[in-house]
């Protein structure tokens, strides 16, 4: 499984765009990066998932570069509803696979 | 999305009784299911993971007789903290895996876990 390295916190004020990156050096080629949210006592919350360039739906957008070891997951324009903690994942896509959570971004906005 | 329930979301016991988890998923059907525990402040760990009518599998350093996985239908799947004692105050949250979509898992609320 890779392994992911993404920075233990960040802060932000409201209405900015956040980035947030992460690193997955050991990325096979059958791995997916998928992202999620966590908030206090609620279990994570899927957000983006991509394999390579970029992806984009209602909530936030994936860079991936074209050697996909590293990813950046990009909110635009936060909100204080989005303080929670950001886990980037990577993993196959076979029906054995599982997810195995890194340390995850704990994400702190601010007014 | 795919709705999974966890029942209870948060529970209270004295050392030494045992706890049991329930799991469901309303709209699917999950042939594997994963537990995870987290720990304040921490990430999620994965405990075990259980594929419909077989013996779990649980992961290094986690005791199969002190954690009892239930996965006997595709839309239920119990955990079981027996003898439970103040460090195993935790908070459990169970990941069923889509049948018909091998690449989705989804993630339950939590249950939150106090041992007195």
């Amino acid at each position: 499984l890779a392994k992911t390295t993404q920075p233990i916190s960040m802060d932000s004020y409201e209405g900015q765009e956040v980035n947030i990156t992460c690193s997955h050096n050991n990325i096979a080629t059958n791995d997916y990066i998928t992202w999620y949210q966590q908030f206090p006592s609620q279990g994570p919350r899927f957000i983006i998932q991509g394999y390579k360039t970029k992806v984009t739906n209602e909530v936030a957008s994936l860079f991936i570069p074209a050697d996909r070891k590293s990813s950046t997951l990009s909110l635009p324009r936060v909100s204080l509803s989005d303080t929670a903690v950001y886990y980037c994942l990577v993993r196959g896509v076979s029906s054995a696979s599982k997810i195995i959570f890194g340390s995850g971004t704990r994400l702190s906005i601010r007014p | 999305g795919a709705v999974v329930s966890q029942h209870p979301s948060r529970v209270i016991c004295k050392s030494g009784t045992s706890v049991k988890i329930e799991c469901r998923s309303l709209d699917f059907q999950a042939t594997t299911m994963f537990w995870y525990r987290q720990f304040p402040k921490q990430s999620l760990m994965l405990m075990a993971t259980s594929n419909e009518g077989s013996k779990a599998t649980y992961e290094q350093g986690v005791e199969k007789d002190k954690f009892l996985i239930n996965h006997a239908s595709l839309t239920l799947s119990t955990l079981t903290v027996t003898s439970a004692h103040p460090e195993d105050s935790s908070f459990y949250i169970c990941s069923p895996k889509d049948r018909g979509l091998t690449d989705t898992q989804y993630f339950g609320p939590g249950t939150r876990l106090t041992v007195l």
